[in-house]
């Protein structure tokens, strides 16, 4: 089946601007996951939803950047006023998300990723 | 605190060598789950083995082998007669067993095959 999909590939964008970034996960997949990947770095989480709650934001790095999944499927991550220190990849990733004890630790599927650049 | 180390920044081999690449761990937890993953020149990180604390078992798939030893905290991954397809950079990752989901992962070691 389908992988995860991740739109657009590139974006380059002005400081101060605002972008949208959208993940489209695995049909049937619960959990969904935001990591940013900077050069050279491994991939630093985000943010985590099972179905349409944001279970986890501690990774969100300040207030400009903000997350949604309304309707449990599609997330869009969203980051205001952006600046310079904003660009890096931002990988998306999503995994079946059982409940209890089989949510432990599933495999996270990731997409190709969205690579930010801001001027 | 959960940590990743991978020490080996970058390796490089002449194709047909064994490689291994090393990951040690931190944890306080006594349940966890350990993952590799490749990230080939195209960006995307492709999944290639999952492990849990109580499974000490190393494990073979094709040219790919892991050793897990819990005793030294480290999750190395062995590539036998390497290829020019397997240059990447692999990341070992380690899931936080706090009731969420993250992976937090190492920095990653890049290897490069040369023919």
């Amino acid at each position: 089946g389908a992988g995860v999909s991740q739109t657009p590939s590139n974006k380059v964008t002005e400081k101060g601007k605002y972008v949208e970034l959208r993940c489209d996960p695995i049909s049937g997949h619960t959990a969904l996951y935001w990591y940013r990947q900077s050069l050279g770095q491994g991939p630093e989480f985000l943010i985590y939803f099972q179905g349409t709650g944001a279970a986890d934001d501690s990774g969100l790095p300040n207030d400009r950047f903000f997350a949604v999944r309304p309707e449990g499927s599609v997330s869009t991550l969203k980051i205001q006023r952006t600046e310079r220190g904003d660009s890096a990849v931002y990988l998306c990733a999503s995994s079946p998300g059982g409940t209890g004890v089989t949510q432990l630790g599933e495999t996270q599927y990731f997409g190709p990723g969205t690579r930010l650049l801001v001027l | 605190a959960q940590k990743v180390t991978q020490a080996q920044t970058e390796i490089s081999v002449v194709e047909k060598e064994d490689v291994t690449l090393d990951c040690v761990y931190e944890t306080r937890d006594t349940t966890y789950y350990l993952f590799w993953y490749k990230q080939p020149p195209s960006g995307e990180l492709v999944f290639l083995i999952r492990r849990n604390s109580f499974d000490e078992q190393n494990e073979i798939s094709g040219r790919y082998s892991w050793n897990f030893q819990k005793s030294t905290s480290s999750f190395n991954f062995t590539i036998t007669a390497s290829q020019v397809v397997d240059s990447a950079v692999y990341f070992c990752a380690l899931f936080m067993n706090t009731g969420f989901q993250k992976l937090v992962f190492g920095t990653g070691t890049r290897l490069l095959v040369s023919p």
